[in-house]
């Protein structure tokens, strides 16, 4: 089955303390972001790759880091997380191909930061 | 600059009655648009897009969206709404002759049929 794998589903962590969210796709995608969802603003883009070493910022970067090492996966880092850091993560990956452009998405990431 | 506006926050429907949700976008030349939908503690999931050709898409579980030119719309719709389709509903949209960098989400609008 085509999809995008998150982990973890639920994540509750302290101020500071370093933390990963891993994100997998199956579909060969080149392309892959990630974004938040927060109640109000929608879904916003925190960083996106165009293929693997090639990784630019989306609209809030700040607090974040990704690595694209291989094609399949793509990291969310947050070196030293903050309670405004808490929100719905999710991950996205697209062909680059204009037929079958289109964004499937990963299940989600709910990070609480206390 | 890319963006979408959904008007309204929250649509409330009968089931058995027909739903729009409402999407207008701004972009610079021809748009991509797509609609996808919401359930409790899920993902998003692709309901329908539009790239070129017929103004009409249709898309999964019946809905279909018609895209407007002039008006800069792309209104999503069902003629008949089920209590399942009950969710939160995203519009977005990217400029066919930028980079693929990003889709433009809406803030969402949550929808309601009641039975």
């Amino acid at each position: 089955e085509a999809q995008v794998t998150q982990n973890p589903r639920y994540l509750i962590t302290v101020t500071g303390k370093k933390l990963t969210v891993t994100c997998s796709q199956n579909m060969n995608h080149e392309y892959m972001s990630w974004y938040r969802q927060d109640p109000g603003l929608g879904l916003r883009q925190i960083y996106y790759s165009m293929n693997v070493e090639v990784t630019d910022k989306g609209d809030v970067p700040e607090g974040y880091k990704v690595s694209r090492k291989e094609k399949r996966n793509f990291p969310l880092i947050l070196e030293s997380p903050s309670p405004n850091q808490t929100s719905l993560y999710f991950c996205a990956s697209s062909s680059l191909d204009r037929k079958n452009y289109g964004y499937t998405f990963g299940s989600g990431t709910r990070l609480t930061v206390v | 600059a890319q963006s979408v506006a959904q008007p309204e926050d929250q649509v409330n429907v009968a089931e058995g009655n027909p739903l729009t949700v409402k999407c207008t976008y701004s972009v610079s030349g021809n748009p991509y648009l797509f609609w996808y939908v919401q359930y409790p503690n899920r993902g998003l999931q692709f309901l329908l897009k539009y790239i070129t050709g017929d103004n009409l898409v249709k898309g999964s579980y019946g809905f279909e969206a018609e895209f407007n030119k002039s008006q800069t719309s792309f209104h999503l719709k069902k003629p008949s709404a089920l209590v399942s389709d009950s969710a939160l509903y995203f519009c977005a949209v990217r400029a066919l002759n930028t980079g693929f960098q990003k889709l433009v989400f809406g803030t969402g609008t949550r929808l309601l049929v009641s039975p």
